[in-house]
């Protein structure tokens, strides 16, 4: 089966970091991405790891292992307008386009 | 580069009212997603395209959902009847056939009264 889990809601400090963790089991495995959707507005592409290591992109870095199943988004120095809902997506590789599978979302609010 | 284009942005209809989306994709992008998100879940895949052809449609409830992309550019989504449970927002996503993610609409939510 297809299988996405993250934490439901975090709470960080501005200007601190914080590490969002997703554990993903999928039939098959082409990428993992990160994105980052605030209310009422759309998804918007943060990440992307298709081989094991960490990925370091500004204020944003995420880490893949295949072996482990596992990924985790850091955001560094936070910053209020980073309070959003954080989305970890497995791109299914036994799938012609590439299947996106989401996670259900991790809430995440910064507080002063 | 424009994005993913949908419309209307909001819908209200009452329960066993018919509804269509509608969305125009990135120029280009071959496959084609809609997603259901419902309010506090992540978005869930009723159907894939590629180009004008369905490659995966196993979560769509068929009874009431129907999609069809001509010409393997536009698409649009209907619910015929909807039901309370059906409320949410659909989101439109294009890929390329690079290895990269999908790029979203805005969306259309979808309050069923």
């Amino acid at each position: 089966g297809q299988n996405i889990d993250q934490p439901t809601e975090m709470t960080a400090t501005e200007g601190a970091i914080v590490q969002i963790n997703c554990t993903y089991q999928t039939s098959g495995f082409n990428g993992l991405f990160w994105y980052q959707q605030h209310a009422g507005e759309a998804p918007t592409f943060l990440s992307y790891n298709v081989l094991d290591g960490l990925e370091e992109k500004g204020r944003f870095s995420s880490f893949l292992s295949r072996s482990k199943g596992y990924s985790y988004l850091l955001l560094k120095e936070l910053q209020m307008k980073d309070s959003a809902s954080y989305l970890c997506a497995v791109r299914d590789r036994y799938n012609q386009g590439g299947k996106l599978i989401f996670g259900q979302g991790t809430e995440l609010s910064v507080k002063p | 580069e424009a994005g993913v284009a949908q419309s209307p942005r909001y819908k209200i209809i009452e329960k066993r009212q018919s509804v269509a989306f509608w969305c125009n994709p990135i120029s280009g992008h071959a496959t084609l997603y809609w997603y259901q998100q419902i309010l506090g879940q992540g978005p869930k895949l009723l159907i894939q395209f590629q180009n004008n052809g369905v490659v995966d449609d196993s979560q769509l409830p068929k009874d009431r959902f129907s999609a069809e992309r001509l010409k393997g550019v536009d698409s649009t989504l209907k619910i015929q009847p909807a039901k309370l449970e059906d409320s949410a927002v659909y989101l439109c996503a294009s890929s390329s056939s690079l290895p990269l993610g999908a790029f979203f609409g805005q969306g259309t939510r979808l309050t069923v009264v």
